[in-house]
C-alpha cells in the first residue's frame, strides 16, 4: 500500500517561494505514474497544481503556470512542488498524490499540509 | 478546459434516504469520471472509477452511472458514516478537473 506524505514550512511570507516535498513510500515509485499536486482552499473545492506524467513530463494549471514548477528525484522517492510570489490566495491545505494506473484520477493521497501565507 | 458541475451544493436527507447527486461535464469525456468522499480535516477517498466501478471495499450502497456529459453518484440507503462532502473529477483530459463538491447534511 502505498503512502504519501507532504513536508514544508507550514507559513510564508507573501511574495515568498513556497517549497514542499511529497515522500513516497510502501510502493513503486516511478515515471509510471502521475505524481500530482492539489490544493484546496479553506472551506472551498479541490484545485489542481501541476504533475509528473508518466512520460516523465510536467505539466501545470494555466492559472498557475507562470508560478509553478514540480520536479522529480527518484532516488530519494520523492517530487516536489515550488510556488514563487504567494499571496494570501494561495494559502490552502496542499495535497501530493498518486494517480491510479495511468489516469490523473487519485488513488492514494497525502494527509495534506496546510500552507498560511502571512508576513 | 472541462468544467464540471454538481447539483445540488448542499443535500438534506435523513438516515435510511436514497439520495443521488449529479455532475455534468461542459464536454463529452466518455466514462472517465470518477467521485470520491471527503471528511472534515481529511483527503478525499475514491468511491468510484470509470464512472460505474466500485473501488475495493467501498460498500455496496454507492452506485455510479453515466457516460457522456452526465453522471450520477447513488446512496441507496445513507448511513451516518456518509454525512460528507461529494467530489466528482473528469480525467478525460490531464487536468483533471473536479466538481465543487455536493455536501450531504443531515436532515
Amino acid at each position: 500500500q502505498v503512502q504519501l506524505q507532504e513536508s514544508g514550512p507550514g507559513l510564508v511570507k507573501p511574495s515568498q517561494t513556497l517549497f514542499l516535498t511529497c515522500t513516497v513510500s510502501g510502493g513503486s515509485f516511478s515515471y509510471g505514474y502521475y505524481w500530482r499536486w492539489i490544493r484546496q482552499p479553506a472551506g472551498k473545492g479541490l484545485e489542481w497544481i501541476g504533475h509528473f506524467s508518466p512520460t516523465g513530463s510536467a505539466n501545470y494549471n494555466p492559472s498557475l503556470r507562470s508560478r509553478v514548477s514540480v520536479s522529480v528525484d527518484t532516488s530519494k522517492s520523492q517530487f516536489s512542488l515550488k510556488l514563487t510570489s504567494v499571496t494570501a490566495a494561495d494559502a490552502a491545505v496542499y495535497y501530493c498524490a498518486r494517480g491510479k494506473m495511468n489516469t490523473v484520477a487519485v488513488d492514494s493521497w497525502g494527509q495534506g499540509t496546510l500552507v498560511t501565507v502571512s508576513s | 478546459d472541462i468544467q464540471m458541475t454538481q447539483s445540488p451544493s448542499t443535500l438534506s436527507a435523513s438516515v435510511g434516504d436514497r439520495i443521488t447527486i449529479t455532475c455534468r461535464a461542459s464536454q463529452t469525456i466518455s466514462t472517465s469520471l470518477a467521485w470520491y468522499q471527503q471528511k472534515p480535516g481529511k483527503p478525499p477517498k475514491m468511491l468510484i472509477f470509470q464512472a460505474s466501478s466500485l473501488e475495493s471495499g467501498v460498500p455496496s450502497r454507492f452506485s455510479g452511472s453515466g457516460s457522456g456529459t452526465e453522471f450520477t453518484l447513488t446512496i441507496s440507503s445513507l448511513q451516518p458514516d456518509d454525512f460528507a462532502t461529494y467530489y466528482c473529477q473528469q480525467y478525460n483530459s490531464f487536468s483533471g478537473t473536479f466538481g465543487q463538491g455536493t455536501k450531504v447534511e443531515i436532515k
